[in-house]
């Protein structure tokens, strides 16, 4: 089956630790997202990539990095930098803006991360 | 530039109520209209689209008709299920632009009581 994996599903990490996320699809798709979604809020655009090789900066992406080597693969580090880690995050992909699409997003289960 | 604005939650109902949670928008150009819905700990999921004037949407007894005078995608169900239970986030897409990128409401939680 086609879909997206977020791993780990909990993620407990020290204060001054860097910790990446991991965010496989087998979808071919090629435009991938991440969101951050706090309690009873809404999501919050971290970093997005269109193509292999390109992302781009979202709304919130201080303290963030990512990379995009691979088309499947859209790794999201947070970083010591960012102040107030603990959220939810959701990965997710879409076939992107050169095909005839309407940019449905297909999510992940999400990656709930927990600072010490 | 595109916005997504849902009616505030949360909302309680009882089972077997109707159920509204209205939704309007702004967008340059013209959007394809989606909801999703995020059940607890988990994922959003695409509960239904349309993608132009007038179309519905329809899935598991939810519908949503796209109305462009109005600029309203309001979510609808005549009767509601403990198992609906859920936030239901409205969200526009415009085909190739803003670098594909959805825009999100700020989602509405449901709560339904048996």
């Amino acid at each position: 089956d086609g879909g997206i994996t977020q791993s780990p599903k909990y993620l407990f990490r020290k204060e001054g630790q860097n910790v990446t996320l991991s965010c496989e699809q087998n979808l071919n798709h090629d435009a991938m997202y991440w969101y951050r979604q706090d309690p009873g809020q809404g999501l919050r655009l971290i970093y997005y990539s269109q193509i292999v090789n390109d992302f781009q900066k979202g709304d919130i992406a201080e303290g963030y990095s990512v990379s995009r080597e691979k088309k499947e693969s859209f790794p999201l580090t947070v970083t010591s930098a960012q102040k107030n880690p603990t959220a939810f995050y959701l990965c997710a992909s879409s076939t992107g803006i050169d095909f005839d699409s309407y940019n449905e997003q297909f999510f992940g289960p999400g990656t709930r991360l927990t600072v010490l | 530039g595109n916005s997504v604005t849902q009616m505030e939650g949360p909302v309680t109902l009882s089972e077997e109520a109707f159920l509204t949670i209205n939704c309007t928008y702004t967008a340059t150009g013209y959007p394809s209209l989606f909801w999703y819905v995020q059940y607890p700990g988990e994922g959003l999921q695409l509960l239904l689209k349309a993608t132009k004037a007038d179309d519905k949407g329809s899935n598991k007894g939810f519908e949503a008709t796209y109305r462009k005078e109005t600029t309203s995608f309001h979510l609808e169900k005549g009767s509601v299920q403990v198992s609906d239970s859920a936030v239901y986030f409205c969200a526009l897409s415009v085909y190739n632009t803003n670098a594909g990128k959805s825009t999100f409401g700020d989602g509405t939680t449901l709560t339904v009581k048996p």
